[in-house]
């Protein structure tokens, strides 16, 4: 079974609007990260949090990471139509650090209206 | 720099076929991937490996085999395709262990009749 679980599956709001997505994820990990994916593309990383840290940023995009909950949550601020995306959590747990063997959530869809 | 190279972007096959999805990636990486992407969902591992000459088992393994001869490559075959390895392919690649982000390539889109 998937190791990371994405939250909502949907997301629709409108430009300039802050957009929030989860994701939760089962055994203790080594570090979680979060890619997008353009419609008919491949992922594109975009953060990568380790277990030792809480919360992490990088221009519009704010990481937690709440390891006694085991979630975390991609915050994606002033929104642009361009963020239109999946969103995809992976997870690479404490007994295997081969970035290779990432488990990855199903998604969250973010539409971003003009 | 290309980064990771799939080809071909599309494909048809029928069923029993075989072929050969073609990955490679000009960074040097060591830690290469399979994954597949099947509709609404997001990524299983298919193989992996973590460097030449050494290639193990994922989460969907059957039915798929891999060998990686060079660094800069990491072919996947399709034995005997079914309609049900009908899917997205996708390629990653990333260096060293454990903290590092993977590279992905745009993809495959396999069709099996």
């Amino acid at each position: 079974s998937q190791q990371g679980e994405e939250d909502p599956q949907a997301l629709s709001i409108q430009e300039g609007e802050n957009a929030t997505m989860n994701c939760s994820y089962k055994t203790s990990i080594n570090n979680l990260q979060w890619y997008r994916q353009n419609s008919g593309r491949g992922l594109v990383h975009l953060i990568l949090i380790r277990s030792n840290e809480r919360e992490k940023h990088s221009g519009r995009l704010r990481v937690t990471l709440d390891t006694s909950k085991k979630s975390s949550s991609l915050l994606i601020t002033a929104s642009r139509a361009a963020d239109t995306a999946s969103y995809f959590c992976a997870t690479v747990p404490v007994s295997n650090t081969n970035a290779g063997k990432s488990t990855f959530g199903d998604g969250t869809t973010l539409t971003v209206k003009p | 720099n290309a980064g990771v190279t799939q080809t071909p972007k599309f494909q048809v096959l029928k069923t029993g076929q075989s072929m050969t999805l073609q990955c490679a990636q000009d960074m040097n990486h060591e830690y290469m991937s399979w994954y597949r992407q099947d509709p609404g969902m997001g990524l299983r591992l298919i193989h992996y490996s973590v460097g030449a000459g050494i290639t193990d088992q994922g989460e969907v393994p059957n039915g798929y085999n891999v060998s990686r001869s060079t660094t800069e490559d990491f072919p996947l075959r399709l034995l005997s395709a079914a309609p049900s390895q009908t899917s997205v392919y996708f390629c990653a690649s990333s260096y060293g262990q454990g903290n590092q982000p993977q590279h992905f390539g745009d993809g495959t889109r396999l069709s099996i009749l």
